[in-house]
C-alpha cells in the first residue's frame, strides 16, 4: 500500500523565521511525483511546490524550497522568512505512475504564523 | 481561464435525499478528479476521467455515488439516498493531460446531511 506520513499534527513559528514541515512517504515504485498542498483558512487547496522523483535537484519556489531524500523516502518542505499568509494546513502528496493519476495525502500539518 | 469551479459551495440536505455536485475544470484541461475530505484529514480520492471516460471509480465507497462526465468537461458527482456519514467537502480537481500532471483543486461543496 503506498502511504504518507506527516507526524508534526501542528507546528508554530514566528514571523520572519524559518520551518519545516516533516513528509515521508512509502511506495515500493521508483517514478512518482511529490507535491505539497496549501490549505489556509478559506479551505481552498493551492499547490505550493511538486518534485519529480528522478529529478536528484530539490524544487524552490520563492521562500519554499523541499529537501527530498530518495533513499530514505523523506520530502520535507522548508518555509524561509514565514509571513503571517503561510498560517494554513499543509499537505503532502504524491502520485506514482501506476496509481492510475490517484494523489494519496497525508494527514496535514496545521502551521501557524505568529506576529 | 479560470480555475476549477465547484456549485453548489455549501449543500444542506436530509438523510435520504439525493444530492448532485458539479464540477467546471479549466479549460482544456482533460482529465477531472474528485476526492472526498473528512475535517481534519487529507483528501480521499474517489474516482477520476479522461475526456468523459471515467477511467478509475475504485474510491467510490458504495454504490450509492456515481460520477459523470458526459461531454469531457462539465462533471457531476450523485450520491443517492445520502446518510449522515457523507457529510464531508468534496473537491473536484482537473489536470492537462492525466499521468504525473499537477492536479489543480477546486473551492470544494461542503454537504452536510442532517
Amino acid at each position: 500500500a503506498q502511504t504518507v506520513t506527516q507526524s508534526q499534527p501542528e507546528m508554530s513559528v514566528q514571523e520572519a523565521e524559518t520551518v519545516t514541515l516533516s513528509c515521508t512517504y512509502d511506495t515500493s515504485e521508483n517514478n512518482y511525483y511529490l507535491f505539497w498542498y496549501k490549505q489556509p483558512p478559506s479551505r481552498q487547496m493551492i499547490l505550493v511546490i511538486r518534485q519529480e522523483a528522478y529529478k536528484q535537484q530539490n524544487a524552490t519556489e520563492n521562500r519554499f524550497s523541499v529537501n527530498f531524500q530518495k533513499a530514505a523516502k523523506s520530502f520535507s518542505l522548508k518555509i524561509s522568512d514565514s509571513q503571517l499568509g503561510d498560517t494554513a494546513m499543509y499537505f503532502c502528496a504524491f502520485m506514482t505512475e501506476t496509481s492510475g493519476s490517484r494523489l494519496t495525502f497525508g494527514e496535514g500539518t496545521q502551521l501557524t504564523v505568529n506576529p | 481561464g479560470a480555475g476549477v469551479s465547484q456549485s453548489p459551495r455549501y449543500k444542506v440536505t436530509k438523510r435520504g435525499q439525493d444530492v448532485a455536485l458539479r464540477c467546471d475544470p479549466i479549460s482544456g484541461h482533460v482529465s477531472l478528479y474528485w476526492y472526498r475530505q473528512a475535517l481534519g484529514q487529507g483528501p480521499e480520492f474517489l474516482t477520476y476521467f479522461n475526456y468523459e471516460a471515467q477511467q478509475d471509480k475504485s474510491g467510490l465507497p458504495n454504490d450509492r455515488f456515481s460520477a459523470e462526465r458526459p461531454e469531457g468537461s462539465i462533471s457531476t458527482l450523485t450520491i443517492q439516498r445520502t446518510e449522515q456519514r457523507d457529510s464531508a467537502m468534496y473537491r473536484c480537481a482537473s489536470s492537462l493531460v492525466g499521468r504525473q500532471e499537477t492536479q489543480y483543486f477546486g473551492p470544494g461543496t461542503r454537504l452536510l446531511v442532517l
